[in-house]
């Protein structure tokens, strides 16, 4: 049973270029949750998901963000015009349910705006 | 507001001492807590969790405890091993209010193991 899947691990974007980030989740894990982590802090919350469906959003900035969890294929998180803050690691998370249940994170996908 | 932080960022020991990681939160309808070990370039990795009807739990060379009263959650290593170094974060999860999944992280503490 593979664990959640992330990629790119690695993406360098130009300011003003579109991001996708993608997340598989594990097997039989239909929530899905995006945490962004900033160098030597820890994670935010972004947004979490079940699928085709966008639960919490209160972490999501209002503009530029967006992220979806289709019925087939991965979630995707998408920033759209880049700029240098938002370089950071992008962590995705799934559980089996909502609440009180362990969420299994991914590695990460490294975003680098140059 | 919600908040859970550490008190310390870094944690010195010896390989075999017992170390242990400090955690306040703010929110005392918090209902649910865990522990993460994020290596350098990886994920958080889960260690162990507790719930609010819990003052202990105990797991493979590890230990959390709560403290409703004051707020407080701690990790204890048994025997700390090089591999132990890392960065610990304590997370709240589900605050009485709403039950949506949404984490809410610490600062994390660095655990520096000396050989």
């Amino acid at each position: 049973n593979a664990g959640v899947m992330q990629n790119p691990r690695h993406l360098v974007r130009r300011r003003g270029q579109e991001a996708r980030l993608r997340c598989s989740p594990m097997k039989g894990h239909s929530h899905v949750y995006w945490y962004r982590q900033l160098p030597e802090e820890g994670l935010k919350f972004m947004v979490y998901l079940q699928k085709e469906n966008i639960i919490d959003e209160s972490g999501m900035p209002k503009e530029r963000f967006s992220a979806e969890f289709p019925k087939e294929g991965p979630s995707i998180l998408r920033i759209q015009q880049v700029v240098r803050g938002d370089s950071a690691a992008y962590f995705c998370a799934s559980s089996t349910g909502a609440g009180n249940t362990e969420a299994f994170f991914g590695q990460g996908t490294r975003l680098t705006v140059v | 507001g919600e908040s859970v932080g550490l008190h310390l960022p870094t944690l010195s020991v010896q390989e075999g001492d017992n170390s242990i990681i400090n955690c306040a939160y703010s929110n005392s309808a918090s209902d649910y807590f865990i522990w993460y070990k994020q290596e350098s370039g990886k994920g958080p990795q889960f260690i162990i969790d507790i719930r609010s009807n819990m003052d202990k739990r105990q797991g493979q060379r590890v230990t959390v405890l709560l403290n409703k009263t004051v707020k407080h959650l701690s990790l204890q290593i048994a025997a700390t091993q090089p591999g132990d170094s890392a960065v610990y974060f304590c997370a709240e999860n589900g605050n009485g209010r709403s039950n949506t999944g949404k984490l809410i992280f610490g600062q994390g503490t660095t655990l520096q193991v000396k050989p």
